[in-house]
């Protein structure tokens, strides 16, 4: 049974109008991440967070925002979608004080 | 500027060949983990190291920090490690924060 899930697995949107993406694990793992994966790029961390209630700014943070309300759940938050956030994005889980990430299996967003 | 450099950035292998892939990394780092991209999209975790090597099945992963390296060999390709790798690497005291290599492409091919 996946231990890292996101929703929605696609989702279209407008220009300027607010999108949510959530992520739920099952891993019990305090740290929690958000990644962006583009052509000809690898992944690079958006936002994280160490457990309930923290977020932290991770390598892009610009035009995202993160709310982490409990221990399972993580979201990201483009509160003003643009085109450049076109883009699959993945949620990940990991212990604190460890390495090894977990990964979900991502999000396709396309923005208009 | 870029921690972690992958090379090569694409492979073709025919069938039951092997070949290594390789990340080089311009600071000190405190481990290192693989992974496969399969064609769904989805991360495939292959291996963890902090030191030394790890072996399973055909692929087999070192992780020198000193000097600053790691490897993934592939040996006795099948189609279905077609896919793209990327390493990713935590700098040390870099608070469980990874840096993802570019990937390499790697074709399998009949």
């Amino acid at each position: 049974e996946a231990a890292v899930t996101q929703s929605p697995r696609n989702k279209v949107a407008v220009t300027g109008g607010k999108v949510t993406l959530s992520c739920n694990q099952t891993n019990n793992h305090n740290n929690m991440y958000w990644y962006r994966q583009d052509t000809g790029h690898g992944l690079r961390l958006i936002h994280y967070s160490y457990g309930a209630g923290s977020t932290e700014k991770g390598d892009i943070p610009d035009g995202y925002k993160a709310s982490r309300p409990s221990q399972e759940n993580f979201s990201l938050i483009l509160e003003l979608a643009t085109p450049s956030q076109t883009s699959v994005y993945f949620c990940a889980s990991g212990e604190v004080g460890g390495l090894e990430q977990y990964f979900g299996p991502g999000t396709r967003l396309t923005v208009l | 500027g870029d921690q972690v450099e992958q090379s090569p950035s694409a492979l073709s292998l025919h069938e039951g060949t092997g070949s290594a892939l390789r990340c080089n990394f311009t600071t000190t780092m405190r481990a290192v983990q693989w992974f496969q991209q399969n064609s769904r999209g989805s991360l495939i975790n292959l291996f963890y190291l902090a030191s030394g090597t790890k072996e399973n099945g055909r692929l087999k992963s070192t992780f020198n920090s000193k000097e600053s390296y790691s490897t993934l060999h592939i040996r006795d390709a099948q189609l279905e490690d077609s896919g793209t790798y990327f390493c990713a690497a935590e700098a040390t005291g870099g608070n469980n924060k990874l840096t993802f290599g570019q990937g390499t492409v790697l074709s399998v091919i009949p």
